[in-house]
């Protein structure tokens, strides 16, 4: 079983509606979390940064975390055509060269059609 | 600036073949790795090194070898190249600790036939 497991999607939503993703983990080591956002034939980037339980926000980003459940999200409001990406779940755990060591989800592929 | 550079772009390989993927950051970071991406299976670590002169393996080494003579260079070598190998690279690179970015590259695109 993959340490970190994310809802593989695809997802196809209109314009303007909020949309939810998902990650599961096993390892309870894990800290730190992160979402990435990839376009097509790019890179990652980095979109929201988190290591406590409960909400953060940024713009019409929220990400949350449950250390017990084991389980985080990411919302998108009033979501936009330009959201269209894959959407990676990532993790890592505390101290020295665990803070470059990322543990990835499969990835979610997000389309938001006008 | 120009962050994570990747070369070449895309690639085609024979099995067998060797090659090396090469990566730079002018960002003086000391810790760089390699990911590579597949379908269904996310980014998964190859090879890591914290600064010129120490590397150390991740999660998928067999097949790759690494060497860091320089703050900024960080090259994937594929000693003798084969199917399982076609995939997407992605080099990274950040300054160690809580909460800093780890910034990725902009991928290549590999093909062993």
């Amino acid at each position: 079983q993959k340490e970190v497991e994310q809802d593989p999607g695809p997802l196809s939503v209109p314009e303007g509606a909020i949309v939810s993703l998902n990650c599961t983990y096993s390892n309870s080591a894990f800290q730190y979390f992160m979402w990435y956002r990839q376009y097509s034939r790019k890179g990652p980037e980095l979109l929201m940064y988190t290591y406590s339980s409960g909400n953060k926000e940024d713009g019409r980003f929220t990400a949350q975390v449950d250390k017990s459940s084991k389980y985080i999200s990411l919302f998108i409001r009033d979501s936009q055509p330009s959201d269209s990406a894959t959407y990676l779940c990532a993790m890592t755990e505390r101290g020295g060269t665990s803070y470059g060591k990322l543990t990835f989800g499969q990835g979610t592929i997000l389309t938001v059609h006008p | 600036n120009a962050g994570v550079t990747q070369t070449p772009k895309f690639q085609v390989l024979k099995t067998g073949q060797s090659m090396t993927l090469q990566c730079a950051q002018d960002m003086n970071h000391e810790y760089m790795s390699w990911y590579r991406q597949d379908p269904g299976m996310g980014l998964r670590l190859i090879h890591y090194s914290v600064g010129a002169g120490i590397t150390d393996q991740g999660e998928v080494p067999n097949g790759y070898n690494v060497s860091r003579s320089t703050t900024e260079d960080f090259p994937l070598r594929l000693l003798s190249a084969a199917p399982s190998q076609t995939s997407v690279y992605f080099c990274a690179s950040t300054t160690l600790g809580p909460g800093n970015t780890i910034y990725f590259g902009e991928g290549s695109w590999l093909t062993v036939v």
